[in-house]
C-alpha cells in the first residue's frame, strides 16, 4: 500500500466542471507538496504547503494541507483542456530523508 | 537556466544486462534524487545524493545502484536487468536536501527490458 493515498485514481470530466483530488495518509508530513505530470515530461511543481489547516490559491487552483498534517486536497474550478494530466501529491516525513509520492489522479478535462 | 538533463531518454535492453543512466542537474543543485515510476506503482524513490554522498536509499534491491560525481552530475545503475524494471527512471535536482525544497525532475530515461 502507499504511504499517500490519492483519490480518485482517474477522473473525466467536462470543461467547466469543478474537481477536488484527495491525499491521505496516516502519517504526519512536515511539509506536502503538488505536482502536475505530462505525458513525456517530469512532474512539475505547483505547489508547496507546510503550515496545518494552510490554504494556497494558484489561480483556478486552491490547495488546503490539514489541520493534522496527514492530508491534503487540491480543488480545480472552471476546469479546463489544459488542466488534462497527472496530479502528484509528495510529502516530507519528518526524521526521514526522502519524499513519498502518491500513485496520482490522472484527470482528463474534454472540451 | 538549463533544466535537468537525463540521458539517454529511451533504451531497450535485454534481460540480464546492466544498464547506466544518467542525470545532470540544474546548475548550482546539489542534491540529486532517482525515481521509479510504473503504472501500477507510481513513483517510488530510489535513493537521494548530496554532495556525492548518499543520504537514504528507498526499498529497492542491490541491483540499483548510484554516484554522484563532484560537479554534481549523477548515474544509477541496475545490474541483472529483470522483466519488472522496465519502467520511466526520472531524475530530480533540489539546492537544498530532498525533504526541504522544490524538486526540479528532468523529463526521464525511459527503459524497456524485453
Amino acid at each position: 500500500t502507499q504511504l499517500l493515498e490519492q483519490s480518485p485514481q482517474f477522473l473525466s470530466i467536462q470543461e467547466g466542471e469543478n474537481l477536488t483530488v484527495y491525499c491521505n495518509s496516516s502519517s504526519v508530513f512536515s511539509s506536502l507538496q503538488w505536482y502536475r505530470q505530462e505525458p513525456g515530461e517530469g512532474p512539475v511543481l505547483l505547489v508547496t504547503v507546510v503550515t496545518g489547516g494552510e490554504v494556497k490559491k494558484l489561480k483556478r487552483l486552491t490547495f488546503q494541507f490539514g489541520d493534522a498534517r496527514k492530508d491534503s486536497s487540491l480543488h480545480i474550478t472552471a476546469a479546463q483542456p489544459g488542466d488534462t494530466g497527472l496530479y502528484l501529491c509528495a510529502g516530507a516525513l519528518y526524521n526521514n530523508n526522502d519524499m513519498r509520492f502518491g500513485a496520482g489522479t490522472r484527470l482528463t478535462v474534454k472540451p | 537556466k538549463a533544466g535537468v538533463t537525463q540521458t539517454p531518454r529511451y533504451l531497450i535492453k535485454t534481460r540480464g544486462q546492466q544498464v547506466t543512466l544518467s542525470c545532470s542537474p540544474i546548475s548550482g543543485h546539489r542534491s540529486v534524487s532517482w525515481y521509479q515510476q510504473t503504472p501500477g506503482q507510481g513513483l517510488q524513490f530510489l535513493f537521494e545524493y548530496f554532495s556525492e554522498t548518499q543520504r537514504n536509499k528507498g526499498n529497492f534491491p542491490g541491483r540499483f545502484s548510484g554516484r554522484q560525481f563532484s560537479n554534481s552530475r549523477s548515474e544509477m545503475n541496475v545490474s541483472t536487468l529483470e522483466l519488472g524494471d522496465s519502467a520511466l527512471y526520472l531524475c530530480a535536482s533540489s539546492f537544498q536536501v530532498l525533504n526541504t525544497g522544490e524538486l526540479f525532475f528532468g523529463e526521464g530515461s525511459r527503459l524497456t527490458v524485453l
